[in-house]
């Protein structure tokens, strides 16, 4: 049972523009949300994190937005550069869970020239 | 400011051989600490995760074990690695709240072991 999913394996942006990465989830008790980048033969990086009570939360050129009635996120970078280019994972978590992280598989964002 | 140690970065061992990965920890003290692991083109699997010396819950039930010997110090071991212990395996750690308890907050990342069994 999936309750993180990342439903989109690869997108492609042109540098310069908006690239939005996807995330929906099935459990309602999920209250934290957060994005990590991940370049290859890397451990993952913590990029920004949100919590329940807010619906939008903004560092730099990084946006994640909460939808919860949607049960829906995204991860908007603006404006996308080449760096950019890696596999983006959402990740949840919930109290009554015991705060463990619940990951998406992870979305491959190529930034082409 | 803390950092998150992971070695060695790539090993390549043959089948029914023994596995030993290690992970340090600074600049932090009593942390969560956890081993995940990720297949080829795959997500983040969690495999084990400690909340102190000597407490280990396993999340899948397979051929390898993990220990924590310090408190800052997690160790992932199989006595006889098979053909699909192949993968990428990492460490990262959490901070704890006050009086020890987690809280809603990042995990931290090592650089990764990438174990090729032949």
């Amino acid at each position: 049972d999936q309750q993180v999913k990342q439903n989109s394996p690869s997108l492609s942006v042109q540098e310069g523009r908006i690239s939005i990465l996807n995330c929906d989830y099935t459990n309602s008790m999920f209250d934290y949300f957060l994005w990590y980048k991940k370049y290859p033969a890397e451990g993952p990086t913590f990029l920004i994190s949100i919590s329940s009570i807010k619906d939008k939360n903004e560092d730099g050129r990084f946006t994640v937005f909460l939808n919860k009635s949607a049960k829906h996120l995204s991860l908007h970078i603006v404006p996308s550069q080449p760096g950019d280019s890696a596999v983006y994972f959402c990740a949840a978590s919930a109290q009554l869970g015991n705060y463990q992280l619940i990951w998406g598989a992870g979305t491959k964002l190529i930034i082409k020239p | 400011s803390q950092t998150i140690h992971q070695w060695p970065a790539t090993l390549v061992q043959p089948v029914g051989s023994p596995l030993s990965l290690e992970c340090t920890v600074e600049g932090t003290s009593n942390p969560n600490l956890y081993w995940y692991r990720q297949a080829a083109g795959r997500g983040l699997q969690l495999l084990f995760y400690s909340v102190g010396i000597g407490q280990i819950s396993s999340e899948v039930p397979q051929n390898l074990s993990a220990s924590r010997p310090q408190d800052r110090q997690f160790i992932l071991s199989s006595k006889k690695l098979l053909l699909s212990d192949s993968g990428f395996y990492l460490c990262a750690w959490r901070a704890r709240g006050g009086h020890g308890r987690p809280y809603n907050s990042p995990l931290h990342f090592g650089n990764g072991t990438r174990l090729t069994v032949t």
